[in-house]
């Protein structure tokens, strides 16, 4: 079965610092996206980073960057300089057997403190 | 940019209510679902729809039935809520031809079964 597990329940950090997120998965698939998305308070949830398991290069966007390790089945999400407007609820999320259909993980809060 | 509606951003309806969550896109997706987020379990999928008048039970359906007359609308009923139902409804969309899993999403419906 794919499953899609996130581990830190909370996390925090100072503006202008670096935070990981992390998330690990399984799945039977040889080629597959993997997506971080992200849900501000009271808002909609949005695309943050999109990674496609057959490169090799770590997806960047902006501030945003993934470390994709394949064989170990890993995505973790790396927010550098750090803003107010980055703390949400951040998901991890992975399609369901080459479907359009999306797994998502339990999520993780992140607080960013001035 | 894609729109995605939900016709109520707060519902309190009382045990035993026929409830309807209404949800329309402006993009012309073929792809339709319904998402349910609870605290520490993230996002689980009722239903999914990939055209009109068709449909997939996803992890969770039980309670819940759906209906896609015309394609940019998809509509989720509870027969009779129970409290248990109490929770925040995601809607979303995507393109088949794009074929990356990624979805857009509306800005939820918080439903308050009392």
């Amino acid at each position: 079965a794919q499953t899609v597990t996130q581990s830190q329940p909370e996390m925090s950090v100072q503006e202008a610092e670096t935070v990981t997120l992390s998330c690990t998965y399984d799945t039977s698939e040889s080629d597959y996206y993997l997506f971080w998305y992200k849900q501000p308070p009271s808002r909609q949830m949005i695309l943050v980073i999109r990674q496609e398991a057959y490169k090799q290069q770590n997806a960047t966007e902006n501030r945003f960057s993934v470390n994709f390790q394949k064989a170990a089945k890993s995505f973790s999400l790396k927010i550098s300089d750090s803003q107010l407007g980055d703390a949400a609820m951040y998901f991890c999320a992975l399609p369901l057997g080459g479907t359009d259909k999306l797994i998502f993980g339990t999520g993780t809060r992140l607080q960013v403190f001035p | 940019d894609v729109k995605v509606t939900q016709s109520s951003r707060y519902l309190v309806k009382r045990t035993g209510e026929k409830v309807f969550l209404e949800c329309v896109q402006d993009m012309d997706h073929e792809n339709m679902f319904w998402y349910r987020q609870d605290p520490g379990l993230g996002l689980r999928l009722i239903y999914f729809s990939y055209d009109v008048k068709m449909k997939e039970k996803g992890d969770i359906p039980e309670g819940y039935s759906v209906s896609r007359e015309k394609k940019e609308r998809f509509s989720l009923i509870l027969e009779s809520a129970s409290t248990n139902q109490t929770s925040m409804y995601l809607c979303a969309s995507s393109w088949v031809a794009e074929n990356t899993g990624e979805l857009f999403f509306g800005e939820g419906s918080r439903l308050t079964v009392l």
